[in-house]
Order: structure tokens, then C-alpha cells, then sequence
């Protein structure tokens, strides 16, 4: 059983357009990250959003954790080809701490086309 | 060199073969960990070190051995493999494991993997 969902698992769009792609789990998480993997590398972490109801800005990218804390979003505007990756969503279910293990999706594979 | 470097990049190995990966941190942290990254299955966290002793083995079959002789340091031994054991093997690290606030694991480029 998978506990993070992520959908859509493939995005293909033009270069200007919007999107958002999303993290679904029926599960309560006390913290959520989302990274970016370019191909050849490593995630690397785009922002931890830790109150329900939590939106954070990073440029053209806006997050936003649900108010149960059971899902997240994350909003791309005026997508860039530098922006193509795979976005993984990773909760951690530690209460009252960091994480200890973190549960991570399967990702979107979003490819954006000059 | 800065933040957390992997070798070798890509490896190819028969099922018979013994060979290891090295991992290894620059950052000054105190946690260590493993992972697995298969094609259309979410990244498996396989081991997890804190100051050096094993905290965490998420059922990994005994033919991953993993060593951390030293905060900076990170192996995987790898033993009679079979190929699907094929995958990117990432290494990463965070200050603490389970401290008092989110940390950020910071991943290394990982070693692409191939069993034939």
C-alpha cells in the first residue's frame, strides 16, 4: 500500500504554462518536504512545510500544506525548462521531532518544453 | 570537496561479484543513510546511522552490508546480488537523526547500479 500518493505521475507542458502537482495521503504527517531530482543527481530539498494550512513561496513555486496535514501542493507558475525534474513530496511521521524516516512518493516527472 | 560525494558513479557487477559503494560527507553531520531508488517504486530507505551506530534496518536482505567506520563515512557492501537489485543507491545526511526539529537530509548523485 502506498502512503503518499503523488499525482500526475507524468506532466509534459509548454514553457509559460501553470501547474500543480499533488501529495495525498490518508495518513497524518507532523512535517512534509518536497525535493527536486534533476536526472544523473540527487533530491535536493525545495522547502518543509510543517503547520496545517502552511503556504510558502520559493519564487515561482508555492506550497501549500493541507489543513490535516494529511496532503500537500505544490503550484508552479510560468513554468521554466529549468524547472524540468522529478518532484517528490516525503513525509515524516515523528512527532514532537525532526524526522526519523522519512516516507517518501513516487514523484511527478514534469518536463517542460521551450 | 563540499556536501556529499558517492562513489563510484555507475557500477555493473554479475551476481557473483563482491563490490562496495562509498559515500562520504562533508557537511559535519551525525546521520547517515541508504537508500534505494527503483524505477516506478518511491525511494526505499535502506539504513540509517546515528553517531556511527546502526538505528535503523528496514528488512534489507542480508546481501547489503552496510559500515560506517566514522561520522563521515559510509559503505555498502554488496554480495552475490540478483538483478533486481538493479537501482540508483543514494547516500544521504542530516545533522541529527530524530533532533528536536525538521532537519534537511542532503543527498548525494548516487550509484547507478546494474546486476547482470
Amino acid at each position: 500500500t502506498q502512503l503518499l500518493e503523488q499525482s500526475p505521475q507524468f506532466l509534459s507542458i509548454q514553457e509559460g504554462e501553470n501547474l500543480t502537482v499533488y501529495c495525498n495521503s490518508s495518513s497524518v504527517f507532523s512535517s512534509l518536504q518536497w525535493y527536486r531530482q534533476e536526472p544523473g543527481e540527487g533530491p535536493v530539498l525545495l522547502v518543509t512545510v510543517v503547520t496545517g494550512g502552511e503556504v510558502k513561496k520559493l519564487k515561482r513555486l508555492t506550497f501549500q500544506f493541507g489543513d490535516a496535514r494529511k496532503d500537500s501542493s505544490l503550484h508552479i507558475t510560468a513554468a521554466q525548462p529549468g524547472d524540468t525534474g522529478l518532484y517528490l513530496c516525503a513525509g515524516d511521521m515523528n512527532y514532537g521531532g525532526s524526522q526519523g524516516n522519512l516516507i517518501f512518493g513516487k514523484g511527478t516527472k514534469l518536463s517542460v518544453k521551450p | 570537496e563540499t556536501g556529499v560525494t558517492q562513489t563510484p558513479r555507475h557500477l555493473v557487477m554479475g551476481m557473483t561479484n563482491k563490490k562496495s559503494l562509498k559515500c562520504e560527507q562533508h557537511l559535519g553531520h551525525n546521520a547517515m543513510y541508504w537508500y534505494k531508488q527503483s524505477a516506478k517504486k518511491p525511494l526505499e530507505l535502506m539504513f540509517v546511522y546515528s553517531l556511527e551506530e546502526r538505528v535503523e534496518n528496514n528488512s534489507v536482505p542480508s546481501r547489503f552490508s552496510p559500515e560506517c567506520p566514522n561520522s563521515s563515512h559510509l559503505f555498502l557492501h554488496l554480495h552475490t546480488l540478483q538483478p533486481e537489485d538493479s537501482a540508483l543507491y543514494l547516500c544521504a545526511s542530516s545533522q541529527e537523526w530524530r533532533g528536536a526539529s525538521p532537519d534537511t537530509q542532503y543527498f548525494g548523485p548516487g550509484t547507478r547500479l546494474t546486476v547482470l
